[in-house]
């Protein structure tokens, strides 16, 4: 079965501290490894892929396949950043696989001044 | 390009009742998936929808239902309404290809009394 799991509900950092988010999974084969972010009253939105391999809105993630891990990070924290933050997989990019998103529990980044 | 829109927004139900919700994904995405997000849950995926038939089904008793329509528009039921089915439902579109970028609708929020 597939799996997400985000251990911090809550992250709460200084304006500038670093942040990091944690993001384990378990899935037999290659999934696809997505963050989606959540911005009070907005929409559901994506972040980043891991696909992509680029930096949005200065955060960044790597895949570890070895410790099927895939925490976002980024060096500075900004008050906008806090938001509500989704670690998702998907099965691989092929037709058959469809687009059925499985979500971790999520975890709350607040940023203070 | 216009978003993905979902009515009602809101709907108040009983007991016992039915309801179906409706989701107009963004034009020329033919894959629809729904959600549902509670607090104790979280986010869980119900089912996705590509040229009209069934293509995933997430781990919902038979009382959820939904389909698709050639238009790509896609609605989904809940019959025999439960006090634990008060959520917000998320329907979400994408491009038919596995593991694609999936876009959100800003929910329904049903609340069972």
């Amino acid at each position: 079965a597939q799996r997400v799991t985000q251990p911090e509900k809550l992250l709460s950092v200084f304006k500038g501290a670093p942040v990091e988010l944690k993001c384990n999974y378990s899935y037999s084969g290659s999934p696809e490894l997505f963050w989606y972010v959540q911005y009070s009253r907005q929409r559901l939105q994506l972040l980043l892929r891991h696909i992509s391999r680029e930096s949005i809105k200065g955060f960044t993630a790597d895949l570890n396949k070895g410790e099927t891990s895939f925490h976002l990070k980024k060096p500075f924290a900004q008050e906008e950043d806090s938001a509500m933050y989704y670690c998702a997989l998907s099965g691989p990019m092929i037709k058959a696989a469809g687009n059925k998103l499985t979500f971790g529990g999520g975890t709350r980044v607040l940023v203070k001044p | 390009k216009a978003g993905v829109t979902q009515t009602p927004r809101y709907l108040i139900k009983t007991r016992g009742q039915q309801v179906t919700l409706s989701c107009s994904p963004i034009s020329g995405h033919r894959s629809v998936s729904w959600y549902q997000q509670t607090p104790g849950q979280g986010l869980q995926f119900l089912f996705e929808y590509f040229s009209e038939t069934q293509r995933n089904k997430g781990n919902f008793p038979g009382r959820f239902s939904g389909r698709q329509f050639s238009n790509s528009r896609s609605e989904m039921n809940v019959s025999t309404l439960e006090l634990g089915d008060s959520a917000l439902y998320l329907c979400a579109s994408s491009r038919p290809t596995g593991g694609s970028e999936q876009f959100f609708g800003p929910g329904t929020r049903l609340t069972v009394l």
